[in-house]
């Protein structure tokens, strides 16, 4: 079964420093990898997706994340932090392309100090 | 609609109570998804639709549990004699293709208090 695990609840960086979330997947075959953002009182959204293409996905404003299949990680970064990134991230995985369950983490709460 | 949309906002339910979560996708999406979404915690996966037929209910926790989607459109998420370990946020995907691995839209959801 697959899973992905997010290291830190909790994510706190000032404004215009590097942003970087972490998260780590479990599967016993190759994944497809997505990050969504929840803002507050919205429906999560989609920032960007990995499915076997390229290893560095670029995103929605102005994120990115790269896929190390060594470490088994998809983690999501931005150069410049802005304000308006204070949300909820969640990374999520499904096993292989087509799989109706999409699996999240528990979430990452950024926040950002001005 | 330009999206989502899911009712009630919120909804208070007595412990016992049969309570009923509309969900509105957007026209044409063909997979529709429930999720439950407990405090503190990343949404966990209810049930699948793709069209009017249920492909997957392996998440539901409880007989207790229902979804539908008559139509191929709008569906309910059922929850009989409510317990307080139900409350959390109710979540409604929904996505142009078959399952998950295309982006999926999300709805702002019904958040459920059991008292």
């Amino acid at each position: 079964a697959q899973s992905v695990t997010q290291l830190g609840s909790h994510v706190s960086v000032s404004e215009g420093a590097l942003v970087l979330l972490r998260c780590n997947y479990s599967s016993s075959v190759p994944p497809y990898l997505f990050w969504y953002v929840q803002y507050p009182n919205q429906g999560l959204q989609l920032l960007l997706k990995y499915t076997s293409a390229a290893t560095l996905v670029k995103g929605i404003n102005g994120f990115e994340a790269e896929f190390k299949k060594s470490e088994t990680s998809f983690h999501l970064t931005k150069p410049s932090a802005h304000m308006s990134d204070a949300a909820e991230y969640f990374c999520a995985v499904i096993s292989n392309f087509g799989n109706e369950k999409l699996t999240f983490g528990t979430g990452t709460r950024l926040t950002i100090i001005p | 609609g330009a999206g989502v949309s899911q009712s009630p906002r919120y909804k208070v339910a007595k412990r016992g109570q049969d309570v009923a979560l509309r969900c509105d996708p957007i026209s044409g999406h063909v997979s529709l998804f429930w999720y439950q979404q407990a405090l503190g915690q990343g949404p966990e996966f209810l049930t699948y639709f793709q069209n009017e037929a249920q492909l997957d209910k392996s998440g539901l926790p409880s007989d207790r549990f229902f979804a539908e989607r008559p139509e191929g459109s709008v569906s309910t998420l059922k929850i009989q004699r409510t317990q307080q370990e139900d409350s959390a946020v109710y979540l409604c995907a929904s996505s142009p293709r078959q399952g998950a691995g295309e982006k999926l839209f999300f709805g702002s959801g019904t958040q459920l208090s059991v008292l």
